[in-house]
């Protein structure tokens, strides 16, 4: 595609329930990342991904959060039993061979909010 | 750990003034830098990178920053502000990793 895809562009959940946020990387890129925007917080890193596997997941705020990355393209970051914390924009990005080398492009995020 | 600090959550301009936007970062280690802007209802999107080339680099939309070791700064600016610079600008760095780890943020408003 053009651009790192990322749906659902919104999703309101209730609390306790599980939520799955898809990414769909540029095509060819190998690195992927997600990232939490929560306000005044600025861009908290949650995970790496360097083909299907995940060198980096220091960034998972509890085992609640998960990620999987499937044929070195799309990617699911799953949050199971939400809580009303975990409303934030969730953005996912992909870089042809990662960071620094390369440059890291965004999507537009998904909004999760958490009622 | 490596760390970036942007002064200045808020920054108000006039429209034709100088912008200037802080950021401060911590490593022991010399460090990749990058700076983002995101409009509204956008995604985020790379203005300029620091890799060591050059202490001043330039970025799209007029903007530049410059590496300054001693004061382990990597602020970013503009001679003369305009309206559609008005969003939100993220600086980050990477230092011997394949993450890029971002400052909280400053937005920036430009008035006629």
């Amino acid at each position: 595609g053009a651009g790192v895809s990322q749906s659902p562009s919104n999703k309101v959940t209730e609390k306790g329930k599980d939520v799955e946020l898809r990414c769909d990387p540029i095509s060819g890129h190998t690195a992927l990342y997600w990232y939490r925007q929560s306000l005044g917080q600025g861009l908290e890193f949650l995970i790496y991904f360097q083909g299907n596997s995940a060198p980096d997941k220091s960034g998972l705020p509890s085992d609640r959060f998960s990620a999987e990355r499937t044929g070195g393209s799309v990617s699911t970051l799953t949050i199971q039993r939400t809580q009303q914390e975990d409303s934030a924009v969730y953005l996912c990005a992909s870089s042809l061979v990662g960071v620094p080398n390369t440059e890291a492009f965004f999507g537009q995020g998904t909004r999760l909010t958490v009622v | 750990a490596q760390s970036v600090t942007q002064l200045g959550s808020h920054v108000s301009v006039s429209e034709g003034a100088l912008v200037l936007l802080r950021c401060n970062y911590s490593s022991s280690v010399p460090p990749y830098l990058f700076w983002y802007v995101q409009y509204p209802n956008q995604g985020l999107q790379l203005l300029l990178k620091y890799t060591s080339a050059a202490t001043l680099v330039k970025g799209i939309n007029g903007f530049e920053a410059e590496f300054k070791k001693s004061e382990t700064s990597f602020h970013l600016t503009k001679p003369s502000a305009h309206m559609s610079d008005a969003a939100e600008y993220f600086c980050a760095v990477s230092i011997n990793t394949d993450k890029l780890i971002f400052g909280t943020g400053t937005r920036l408003q430009v008035f006629p």
